[in-house]
């Protein structure tokens, strides 16, 4: 089975803080993607990336930044944590050439910003 | 763009019924379609997906249902199950976009 998995289930930061959010996959997927989802807004794309060093903005990026140095692992930063990013953060791979078929998501990253 | 949405935001059921999810979509050109289940904690996950050149796919208890013409597509779950309690996601790809675009989710509460 599909592995992926996000570092930490809750986080507490305070606003201005730098946030790393950590996304390793064990089954050598191309894409990789980060989501956010909140109560009545579904989910929504930040940032996906399609190959090492490689990213492209989603929907949402303001705020967010990535990074992709190994295939397997997938970063989201957030340069200065702000009360408006607390929110359940997914990332989620898909196999090479299906940037928009089955994901496979982890358990979700629940961060919380004072 | 593609705009996804569910056409309850809740659905109860007795414990061995079968339940039906609905889902509409806006864009004609999408191709692809797909259902998640995220139970309490949990990320999304994949329950059963189909192509726009399909009407029907069957899974296991599952099957979803797609009418190109009215743009919705449905997903039957049979023999409802105290375990199928979950939020349950559509989303659908629009065709040259690569993306998938989600719903917000129908929350299933099963009945013992």
């Amino acid at each position: 089975d599909v592995k992926v998995t996000q570092s930490s289930r809750y986080l507490v930061k305070r606003t201005g803080e730098k946030v790393f959010l950590e996304c390793v996959q064990d089954m050598d997927h191309e894409n990789m993607f980060w989501y956010r989802q909140d109560p009545g807004l579904g989910l929504r794309l930040i940032y996906f990336s399609y190959d090492v060093k490689m990213k492209e903005k989603g929907d949402i990026p303001e705020g967010y930044s990535v990074s992709r140095e190994k295939k397997e692992r997938f970063s989201l930063i957030l340069e200065s944590a702000s009360t408006n990013q607390t929110s359940m953060y997914l990332c989620a791979s898909s196999l090479t050439g299906s940037l928009g078929e089955k994901l496979f998501f982890g358990s979700g990253t629940q961060l919380s910003v004072l | 763009g593609e705009s996804v949405g569910l056409h309850l935001p809740t659905l109860s059921v007795q414990e061995g019924d079968n339940s039906i999810i609905n889902c509409a979509y806006s864009n004609s050109a999408s191709d692809y379609f797909i259902w998640y289940k995220q139970e309490s904690g949990k990320g999304p996950q994949f329950i059963i997906d189909i192509r726009s050149n399909m009407d029907k796919r069957q899974g296991q208890r599952v099957t979803v249902l797609l009418n190109k013409t009215v743009k919705h597509l449905s997903l039957q779950i049979a023999a409802t199950q105290p375990g199928d309690s979950a939020v349950y996601f559509c989303a659908a790809r629009g065709g040259s976009n690569y993306k998938l675009t989600f719903g917000k989710g129908t929350l299933l509460t099963v009945n013992p």
